[in-house]
């Protein structure tokens, strides 16, 4: 089976603590995996991609194969950062398959 | 350019009526994707289009019906709609049908509302 999972609903953090995002995969092969956020009334962008080991707006993610976890951290939230975080993979037919995302509200 | 644009922006339509989504990209893409948002739920894939091929459609109802015109265009043809059907529609586009590992650019949606 090919699916993603983010336990987290909600996370709820203060500005400047540290922040991760957990997204555990199922997926038979190599996975390619992806981190989107949608900002409230904004699309859907790319934030991160596995494969190229980026860290964009602070945040970095590792793939662990052994845990099957690709989770999205950063060492200092902003408030910005507030936003909804979809975790993704690609599935075997070339279509991206989604989390059901996190919601992180940043508090000043 | 490097956006998917969708328009219309806002849609409302009654249950009898015939409408259409459209989606453009300039990217040289060549896959296209339409998706459906509900509100604080992930997007749900609906169909894939390959070099301008259907190549995927997620069991969706015939009320939907997707076409792709050409590389740059998708549309979404919309007829006798339920209320249930109100949703963000979403249309995405990627370089190959794989991602090419670079992920998929996604259009700001059409929100429609059936009524």
């Amino acid at each position: 089976a090919q699916r993603v999972t983010q336990p987290e609903k909600l996370l709820s953090v203060f500005k400047g603590a540290p922040v991760e995002l957990k997204c555990n995969y199922s997926y038979s092969g190599s996975p390619e995996l992806f981190w989107y956020v949608q900002y409230s009334r904004q699309r859907l962008q790319l934030l991160l991609r596995h494969i190229s080991r980026e860290s964009i707006k602070g945040f970095t993610a590792d793939l662990n194969k052994g845990e099957t976890s690709f989770h999205l951290k950063k060492p200092f939230a902003q408030e910005e950062d507030s936003a909804m975080y979809y975790c993704a993979l690609m599935g075997s037919q070339g279509n991206l398959i989604f989390g059901k995302g996190t919601k992180l509200s940043v508090k000043p | 350019d490097t956006e998917v644009t969708q328009t219309p922006k806002h849609l409302v339509m009654g249950m009898t009526n015939k409408k259409s989504l459209k989606c453009e990209q300039h990217m040289g893409h060549r896959a296209m994707y339409w998706y459906k948002q509900k509100a604080k739920k992930p997007p749900e894939l609906m169909f894939v289009y390959s070099y301008e091929k259907l190549s995927i459609n997620e069991s969706v109802p015939s009320r939907f019906s997707p076409e792709c015109p050409n590389s740059s265009l998708l549309n979404l043809h919309l007829h006798a709609l339920q209320p249930e059907d109100s949703a963000l529609y979403l249309c995405a586009s990627s370089q190959g049908t794989m991602g090419l590992n670079y992920g998929y650019t996604f259009g700001s949606g059409t929100r429609l509302t059936v009524v």
